[in-house]
């Protein structure tokens, strides 16, 4: 789905575990974007990054998640210690620089990752 | 705390005809909006912008009207086709330090559209 690349597709955890979820943004695009949706609701913001930098990550619990885009390779979510209320759908977005006067680009999202917490 | 709001959870509409979906937002800083097509098992899909300072962007058979005094925009489909029948989400965008901007979503308006 335009060409941003997200794996696992599913994941499946139990409480306590890990789960780290991967990015890959569509080519030339140096923003990404982690967006949450859980079920019945729409999606929500949680972090914005550029490579080796988080820009803004106001929408992310305080505890137990993290995200990070290095310079190699993909943008990962991480959460430890999972629990039940984590289970939802993770989206990544990305999108090229904005065109000046700070005007955004449109996000191209993923497929998502839909995380189950047993 | 819901700043961009969809009233209709769900819409039916004769194939042919005319599918108006609406969406309602209370912050005055958003500088843009979309609307986003979303499929089961898909991430969401870019169909249509608009900048707050215009009123009106169409693409093909896709339009979108944006009322700023009202903070309401609408999303038209004119012919509506089976192929349309997705779930649509309204975002409204404000920038970021750093050159990017956060979309907040309104919670989706699922269109059947029958033959």
């Amino acid at each position: 789905n335009a060409g941003v690349m997200q794996n696992p597709r599913h994941l499946v955890r139990r409480r306590g575990q890990e789960a780290r979820l991967r990015c890959s943004p569509m080519k030339g695009h140096s923003h990404v974007y982690w967006y949450r949706q859980l079920p019945e609701e729409g999606l929500k913001f949680m972090v914005y990054l550029q490579k080796e930098n988080i820009i803004d990550e106001s929408g992310m619990p305080k505890e137990r998640f993290s995200a990070e885009f290095p310079k190699e390779g993909p943008s990962i979510l991480r959460i430890q210690q999972v629990v039940r209320g984590d289970s939802a759908a993770y989206f990544c977005a990305s999108s090229p620089p904005g065109i000046g006067r700070g005007i955004g680009q449109p996000q191209h999202f993923g497929d998502g990752t839909r995380l189950s917490i047993l | 705390d819901q700043q961009v709001k969809q009233n209709s959870p769900s819409l039916s509409v004769q194939e042919g005809r005319i599918s108006i979906l609406n969406c309602d937002y209370t912050n005055s800083m958003f500088d843009y909006f979309l609307w986003y097509k979303k499929y089961p098992a898909e991430g969401p899909t870019f169909l249509i912008s608009i900048s707050s300072i215009k009123d009106k962007n169409e693409d093909g058979r896709f339009t979108v009207f944006l009322n700023k005094s009202a903070k309401h925009l609408s999303l038209h489909i004119v012919p509506s086709q089976p192929g349309d029948s997705a779930v649509y989400f309204c975002a409204a965008s404000a920038r970021l330090t750093g050159g990017g901007n956060k979309l907040t979503f309104g919670t989706g308006t699922q269109l059947k559209v029958e033959l």
